[in-house]
């Protein structure tokens, strides 16, 4: 099974802060990676997807890679509305989703 | 802007069945498939399985294979699913989501519907 890990799993940060979260798989996923935002209570938000696709809509201080085997997602410069936890999601021949990190202030 | 609309929340015990509606408003129903995805408290999430709206094929995650069926109404744009023999691990908050593929993003959530397993 196709198993993805987050690091970290909580990040402390300030409004301008530039901030990469990290999601490594422990097989090859290709480029089958898409990054959601979720709020307390809120259903999660679709960010990117194939690693670097920016979802309509989405401001453009997300961005989405790949270095080596590790996906990242970049927040360039993190906003009040941007505090909230992160999820990482392989799709494909399964689909699982990282454990999650969190964002806070 | 398309969205998703859930049932409401749900009591139920242990080794009930639950069915859980999602109604699909301003896109073509037809043109996507729904994955559904639960969430326990505190936890990430985690995928049930997919239905395609316009032929209703499915494909099912194994750990609930035996106990999940999706169906859809095209007459309604509404998807269903529904989970049998319920446990009290099962208490999680239910998400429908579009899909074009079982093996894709998911672009629109719906509000979620709680779903609570107690004796």
């Amino acid at each position: 099974d196709i198993q993805l890990t987050q690091s970290p799993s909580t990040l402390s940060a300030s409004v301008g802060d530039r901030v990469t979260i990290t999601c490594r798989a422990n097989q090859s996923i290709s480029h089958w990676l898409a990054w959601y935002q979720q709020k307390r209570g809120k259903a999660p938000k679709l960010l990117i997807y194939l690693t670097s696709s920016l979802e309509s809509g989405v401001p453009s201080r997300f961005s989405g890679g790949l270095s080596g085997t590790e996906f990242t997602l970049t927040i360039s410069s993190l906003q009040p509305d941007d505090f909230a936890t992160y999820y990482c999601h392989h799709y494909g021949s399964s689909s699982t989703f990282g454990q999650g990190t969190k964002v806070d202030i | 802007q398309a969205q998703l609309v859930q049932s409401g929340a749900e009591v139920k015990r242990p080794g009930a069945s639950v069915k859980i509606s999602c109604k699909a408003f301003h896109y073509t129903f037809t043109s996507y498939g729904i994955s559904w995805v639960r969430q326990a408290p505190g936890q990430r999430p985690e995928w049930l399985g997919w239905i395609s709206a316009y032929k209703g094929n499915t494909k099912y995650a194994q750990k609930f294979q035996d106990r999940v069926t999706m169906t859809k109404d095209t007459s309604t744009n509404t998807a269903y699913m529904e989970l049998r023999s319920l446990r009290s691990d099962d208490t999680a908050l239910y998400y429908c989501a579009r899909s074009a593929q079982y093996s894709d993003s998911f672009d629109v959530w719906g509000q979620g519907t709680m779903v609570t397993v107690s004796s």
